[in-house]
């Protein structure tokens, strides 16, 4: 079973300081991808990553893929109260990789 | 319009009861799944169906019995419903099972 370990759990940070959200695993994933998850909806897809050492940007939020592809951060800017919420990584999974696996999630809050 | 939607979004039930939380998707995608995420927000599959035939079955207990009567939708209904049934269940899909998976809102099961 390949296991996704999210570090941080939680985050509690004030508006406009930086964090960064970590997911580690001892297994090569194929890809990796990061979702957001706002308070009672479902988890809303970020980004993909495929390339080892990869390096992805959207506005504010940076990802990386470890060069092994067994990690992935994701790194936030100067973040804003609407970056708040659950961040889960996830990465294909079963002998068929039809089987997204999810990590534990880091729950964050920037505080105004 | 709501690509993923699900209901009831909220449902408190007795012990012992048996129900049915409907899903339909308007993304014309050909796979879809169920996810169940717990209280500490771990989100695990627990079926996933490809033009409504089974693909992906985890270790659910048989209570749970999803059904597919077109691509569209995927009702997942259950029996005897236990204390730690009490989660939030996700539907997704999305067009193969190795493609960005769209999730509905979700919906919020109470047993008491």
């Amino acid at each position: 079973t390949q296991l996704l370990e999210q570090s941080p759990q939680f985050l509690s940070i004030q508006e406009g300081e930086n964090l960064t959200v970590y997911c580690n695993s001892s297994s090569v994933f194929s890809s990796l991808q990061w979702y957001r998850q706002e308070p009672g909806e479902g988890p809303v897809l970020l980004v993909t990553v495929v390339t080892g050492g990869e390096v992805k940007k959207l506005k504010r939020l940076t990802f990386q893929f470890g060069d092994a592809r067994k990690d992935s951060s994701l790194h936030i800017t100067a973040a804003q109260p609407g970056d708040t919420g659950l961040y889960l990584c996830a990465g294909p999974g079963g002998a068929a990789g039809n089987k997204l696996t999810f990590g534990g999630g880091t729950r964050v809050l920037v505080k105004p | 319009d709501t690509a993923v939607s699900q209901t009831p979004k909220y449902l408190v039930t007795q012990m012992g009861n048996d129900k049915s939380i409907k899903c339909e998707q308007n993304l014309g995608h050909d796979t879809m799944y169920w996810y169940k995420q717990d209280s500490k927000k771990f989100l695990k599959i627990m079926f996933s169906y490809n033009n409504k035939e089974l693909i992906i079955n985890e270790t659910v207990p048989n209570r749970f019995s999803p059904k597919s009567p077109d691509k569209a939708h995927l009702n997942l209904h259950i029996n005897s419903l236990e204390l730690g049934d009490s989660a939030v269940y996700f539907c997704a899909s999305s067009q193969g099972a190795r493609n960005t998976i769209y999730f509905g809102e979700g919906s919020w099961l109470t047993v008491v």
